[in-house]
């Protein structure tokens, strides 16, 4: 059981580059969700969907972009990087907290994407 | 917004019981959570409370209180193990199901 998949694992980019962070989950879970994670800053929420072709804005989302086109795949967009997107990108995915009481919501981490930009 | 605040860093040592505080202040609450970040690895989910209280799960025990904005973690029979970082987030309802973190709390336990 994979979890949550990031690629790339690293990437090294130039000033104005643009890329895409992919993350996928094989849990079958509704919500996922992409942070970033700096020195002194502790993980600060991007975006975030609540379902298939669902996204919405987080606390940081200038900059980015994502999109939900398949209910297991969360895409993180960068369309013109800059040195203040240099940071850990974790990707995290979790099931609805309704229902059972044990269902606390939990999230499950990907291993992270490590973004340098030069 | 929300504001959530814990201690920058932490130091014990082995065999010892430490206490990480969590205050937070949110505009909704749906939950409040704990994990554990070695260095250079993702989060793992600890402890979770949304009602007052406290909850056991083996050496670790989290604790709520949601009138005074306030949450523990505690640690007994520290091991070496243990030294990592430890995040306090909450779920506030304008989030949806996202949690939101605080800025953690680096715990070193020597021997």
């Amino acid at each position: 059981n994979a979890g949550v998949t990031q690629t790339p694992k690293f990437r090294v980019l130039k000033t104005g580059q643009s890329m895409t962070l992919l993350c996928a989950q094989d849990m079958n879970h509704e919500y996922m969700y992409w942070y970033r994670q700096d020195p002194g800053m502790g993980l600060r929420l991007i975006h975030y969907s609540v379902g298939e072709g669902t996204t919405a804005k987080g606390e940081v989302p200038d900059g980015y972009n994502v999109s939900r086109l398949k209910k297991q795949n969360f895409l993180l967009g960068l369309e013109s990087a800059a040195p203040s997107q240099t940071s850990v990108y974790f990707c995290a995915s979790s099931y609805s907290s309704r229902g059972a009481p044990e269902n606390t919501g939990e999230l499950f981490f990907g291993e992270g994407s490590r973004l340098t930009v030069l | 917004g929300q504001n959530i605040d814990q201690p920058t860093e932490m130091t014990a040592t082995e065999g010892a019981i430490v206490q990480i505080n969590c205050t937070y202040q949110t505009s909704g609450f749906n939950g409040l959570f704990w994990y554990q970040q070695h260095a250079g690895e993702a989060p793992t989910f600890l402890s979770y409370n949304v009602l007052d209280g406290l909850e056991e799960k083996g050496r670790f025990s989290s604790f709520l209180s949601r009138s005074k904005g306030y949450s523990y973690l505690l640690l007994k029979e520290l091991q070496m193990k243990d030294s990592a970082s430890y995040l306090c987030a909450v779920r506030p309802y304008q989030a949806g199901t996202a949690l939101i973190f605080g800025k953690g709390t680096t715990l070193s336990v020597s021997s």
